[in-house]
């Protein structure tokens, strides 16, 4: 069973659409992220949520927004695409308030804006 | 601001060699959490190993093992009997406490083993 799972595995769109990725978890944890890696392999965070709420906003482009419905779920919708947004984004999710904190990833989903 | 800094863009090894990835990070934190992370070319993320600042012992799963050096802030990893299969991506991560569990990556240090 797939622990952390992401759709599409690829999205290409042109510039200017609006796309969404899902992300599932079904690890029972309580907070998800969502992390953008650059060409050059930088990982970073983009958003977590605990629990449906929000609790980590970096600096990101308000044309992203995470959608939560519930915990096991935190899909990224992204609007008016650009180039630069092209990225492997990846979904993870961790537990909370027990010994065990790494962070468990999707397999990503590559973008590509042209 | 927390920042980790893998000093070492490439590397590579011969199978069945020892190698050393070096990661240091700047906090003023005390307790915190330290990661390696894995990503092969089928660009999954995996973790390799972990390690607790408040613990005094390094860390260790199999053929890796970390050299955890809280006053100099250096979490380097070290690989034996390197396999072909441990060619891949592998970034440090630092996390610190009270921050949702936020993770901080490094740059990552790309590894090959050479047949």
């Amino acid at each position: 069973d797939t622990a952390v799972s992401q759709t599409p595995k690829y999205l290409v769109t042109q510039m200017g659409n609006d796309k969404s990725i899902k992300c599932e978890q079904n690890l029972g944890h309580d907070t998800m992220y969502w992390y953008k890696q650059d060409s050059k392999k930088f990982l970073k965070i983009m958003f977590s949520y605990n629990n449906k709420e929000l609790i980590i906003n970096e600096t990101v482009p308000n044309r992203f927004s995470p959608k939560s419905p519930d915990k096991a779920h935190l899909n990224l919708h992204i609007n008016s695409l650009e180039l630069g947004d092209s990225a492997v984004y990846f979904c993870a999710s961790s537990p909370r308030g027990s010994g065990v904190l790494e962070q468990y990833f999707g397999p990503g989903t590559r973008l590509t804006v042209t | 601001a927390q920042t980790v800094t893998q000093s070492q863009p490439e590397m590579s090894v011969q199978e069945a060699e020892t190698v050393t990835l070096s990661c240091t990070y700047d906090t003023s934190e005390n307790n915190y959490y330290l990661f390696w992370y894995k990503q092969p070319p089928s660009r999954q993320m995996i973790l390799v190993i972990r390690q607790e600042a408040y613990k005094q012992q390094n860390a260790t799963e199999n053929r890796f093992s970390v050299n955890f050096q809280k006053a100099a802030k250096s979490f380097s990893l070290k690989i034996s009997d390197s396999q072909l299969g441990d060619t891949a991506m592998y970034f440090c991560a630092f996390m610190p406490p009270n921050t949702g569990n936020q993770f901080y990556f490094g740059t990552g240090t790309s590894l090959t083993v050479i047949p």
